[in-house]
C-alpha cells in the first residue's frame, strides 16, 4: 500500500523557534509537495520539488524552506515561527508528469506556534 | 487568473438522501480534474479524476462525477449518502499556466450527514 509519512500529527512551538517538518515516502515518487490547509481557503502550496536537490517556489514560500536530499524525504523548515504559522501542515507525492496526476497525502501536521 | 471555485461551504444531507458538491473552474482549456475527500484527522485521498474520454467517471465509494465543458463544472454526485461520507471535500484542477503546470484546490465542501 501506497504510504506518504509525517513525522508528527501534532506540534507546538514557541514563537521564534526553528521548526523542522519530515516528509517521507515510500513510491519512489519524483514529486513532492508542501501544503498548509486553512480553514476558508483551502490548501495553499508552499513549496514543491520535481527531484533530488531540486525546490520551486508555491504560492506562500515566505516565512519557510526546504530541503530534499533524498529523493523519499522532503522537509519543510520554518526559520523562526511565527503565531501566524499556525496552521494544518500536508505533504504529498505523485509520480513524474510534472504534477499531471493523483497526488498522494500525509495525513498532516497540526502545528501550534505560541 | 486560473482558478477553482466550490460555492458551498457547508452542505447537510439526510442519510439516504442524494447529494451534489459543486465545482467550477476558470481555465482557458479543459484542465486535469480531480475530486478529493479528507476525513476528520487525515489527509486527502483520491475520489476520482477526469483527463479526457466520457465526460461521466466513476470513483471509489459509490461518488461518480460529470464533466461538463460548456459551464466549465465538474460536480460530484451520490445517489444515496452514507453517513460515514462526512468529510470534507475538495476539488482539485491540474493546468498548465505561465510556461508551469499548476494544480489548483478549491477552498472544500464540508459535507454534514444527519441519521
Amino acid at each position: 500500500d501506497v504510504k506518504v509519512t509525517q513525522s508528527s500529527r501534532y506540534l507546538v512551538k514557541r514563537t521564534g523557534e526553528k521548526v523542522f517538518l519530515e516528509c517521507v515516502q515510500d513510491m519512489d515518487h519524483e514529486n513532492m509537495f508542501w501544503y498548509r490547509q486553512d480553514p476558508g481557503l483551502g490548501l495553499r502550496l508552499i513549496y514543491f520539488s520535481y527531484d533530488v536537490k531540486m525546490k520551486e517556489k508555491g504560492d506562500i514560500p515566505e516565512g519557510y524552506s526546504v530541503s530534499r536530499e533524498k529523493k523519499e524525504r522532503f522537509s519543510l523548515i520554518l526559520e523562526s515561527a511565527s503565531t501566524n504559522q499556525t496552521s494544518m501542515y500536508l505533504c504529498a507525492s505523485s509520480p513524474r508528469g510534472q504534477g499531471r496526476d493523483e497526488q498522494f497525502f500525509g495525513p498532516g501536521t497540526r502545528l501550534t506556534v505560541l | 487568473a486560473q482558478s477553482v471555485t466550490q460555492p458551498d461551504i457547508h452542505i447537510t444531507v439526510s442519510e439516504g438522501a442524494s447529494l451534489e458538491l459543486r465545482c467550477n473552474y476558470s481555465y482557458g482549456a479543459t484542465p486535469y480534474l480531480f475530486w478529493y475527500v479528507q476525513s476528520p484527522g487525515q489527509g486527502l485521498q483520491l475520489l476520482l479524476k477526469y483527463f479526457s474520454g466520457d465526460t461521466l467517471v466513476q470513483g471509489i465509494k459509490g461518488f461518480e462525477a460529470e464533466f461538463k465543458r460548456s459551464q466549465s463544472s465538474f460536480n460530484l454526485r451520490k445517489p444515496s449518502v452514507h453517513w460515514s461520507d462526512a468529510a470534507e471535500y475538495f476539488c482539485a484542477v491540474d493546468l498548465f499556466a505561465s510556461g508551469t503546470y499548476k494544480y489548483i484546490f478549491g477552498t472544500g465542501t464540508r459535507l454534514k450527514v444527519l441519521a
